[in-house]
């Protein structure tokens, strides 16, 4: 399965935006590039996700780079809600058995100073 | 919708114990998954299923078993319960379908076990 690295923490102020690396030199094709995040004691929860062209949902955004390498989760307008840790996860076409996996890495701790 | 049910949420096993984790969703989805996530560490895969009668291997199986009868219901079965099975359980269901359907994973709340 392809990998993704993510930093490992970062900070952000409120009512500003934040902006969410990810490296996945090694995607295929057919990789989706998916992000979820977990809030503090609960599981976690999908935010976006995208194949090639950028993204914009109610949550977040997610800008894609042209050669597909690499991913940017863009929170607008970060709140203290926004305080979790972000996962950068890739899932292949559903069509291929190995979508059915979901496998998650270290993630980034994102944190919201007031 | 229910969505993703985990029940208990909590729990306390003694070493050599089991016990059955039970997870049920209602939104008709055919892949099913089992995570644990130890303090302060990402969520590792335990087993998963694409559909009634099908389960598979994920990242950390040993120690446990599934069975999926039913879309609807996939338990996860902890067989003489150790230490190093203390760990936060997730259960996770999505659609497996054609190439432009969303796929997004919904999440249970979690099972918090204690081995003592």
């Amino acid at each position: 399965d392809a990998k993704t690295t993510q930093p490992n923490s970062m900070e952000s102020n409120e009512e500003e935006p934040v902006h969410l690396p990810c490296n996945h030199s090694t995607i295929s094709g057919t990789d989706y590039i998916h992000w979820y995040r977990q809030l503090p004691s609960q599981g976690p929860e999908y935010v976006i996700h995208g194949l090639t062209s950028n993204v914009n949902n109610r949550m977040a955004s997610l800008a894609i780079a042209e050669d597909r390498k690499s991913s940017t989760l863009i929170l607008h307008r970060a709140t203290l809600r926004d305080a979790a840790v972000y996962y950068c996860i890739l899932r292949d076409d559903p069509g291929y058995s190995s979508a059915s996996k979901i496998i998650f890495g270290s993630g980034t701790r994102l944190s919201i100073r007031p | 919708n229910a969505g993703v049910t985990q029940t208990p949420k909590f729990r306390i096993l003694k070493i050599g114990q089991s016990m059955t984790l039970q997870c049920a969703q209602d939104m008709n989805h055919n892949y099913m998954y089992w995570y644990r996530q130890d303090p302060g560490m990402g969520l590792k895969l335990i087993y998963y299923s694409v559909g009634a009668g099908i389960t598979d291997k994920g990242e950390v199986p040993n120690g446990y078993n599934v069975s999926r009868s039913t879309t609807e219901d996939f338990p996860l079965r902890l067989e003489l319960a150790a230490p190093s099975q203390t760990s936060v359980y997730f259960c996770a269901s999505s659609y497996g379908g054609g190439m432009n359907m969303n796929t997004e994973a919904f999440f249970g709340q979690g099972t918090r076990l204690t081995v003592v």
